[in-house]
């Protein structure tokens, strides 16, 4: 159990455009999920946390204009780029986990996105 | 600030051969530490974690103590398979105002085995 699934795995998009990636918990009800973005060989950056029905909590220095998060339902979060620019291509990974504040996340396996 | 320092790689091992993976880490208060695993194509998973100084996490083999004395939570196995090629990541968490529940990750290494 515990499967986190993210759609699409790969996207190419033209600068200017904006681009939605799905997170979904397949078998669990998440409350809590996280978006990260991951650049080679670097680790992953907390973007920001979202709670189901509530506000995104964005992290210092990311663009909550840019990068829209939407945690509609308790198996369902997105994180829309809106105006993609080339700098945004990279790696976004979701989590998500089960209890609030707990740390067992569960990941999903990540949306490569190139932005031309 | 919290942080978590992590061995660079790639390390490159040969089958059964011993693995150690560094990792410390800076933080205020009482963190718990992680160490996750992602294998090509799929996401991060758990792999084993260890809350307060001293305890040992372990699990398929690994083994890794929360060392407070020496900010450490090092990984290790005996005896590494094929299997066991993928990315490692160290994590820390660590519960700060509202973002609870929150990671932070090391910049994670790629092992390979070769049989």
């Amino acid at each position: 159990g515990a499967v986190v699934s993210q759609h699409p795995s790969w996207v190419i998009c033209k600068s200017g455009t904006s681009v939605k990636i799905e997170c979904r918990s397949l078998d669990f009800q998440a409350t809590t999920m996280f978006w990260y973005r991951q650049f080679p060989k670097q680790s992953l950056m907390l973007m920001a946390t979202s709670n189901e029905g509530s506000k995104a909590t964005y992290e210092q220095g990311v663009e909550k204009d840019k990068f829209l998060i939407n945690h509609a339902s308790l198996t369902l979060s997105t994180l829309t780029v809106t105006s993609a620019h080339p700098e945004d291509s990279s790696f976004y990974i979701c989590s998500a986990t089960r209890q609030r504040n707990s740390y067992e996340q569960y990941f999903g396996p990540g949306t490569r996105l190139t932005v031309t | 600030g919290d942080s978590v320092t992590q061995m660079e790689g790639p390390v490159t091992l040969s089958e059964e051969a011993f693995l150690t993976i560094n990792c410390t880490y800076t933080a205020t208060g009482y963190p718990s530490l992680f160490w996750y695993v992602q294998y090509p194509g799929e996401g991060l998973q758990l792999l084993l974690k260890a809350t307060k100084a001293d305890d040992k996490g372990s699990n398929k083999g690994f083994e890794a103590t929360y060392r407070k004395e020496t900010t450490s939570f090092h990984l290790e196995k005996g005896s590494v398979q094929v299997s066991d090629s993928a990315v490692y990541f160290c994590a820390l968490g660590v519960d700060r105002g509202s973002t609870l529940g929150r990671l932070y990750f090391g910049r994670g290494t790629q092992l390979t085995v070769w049989p």
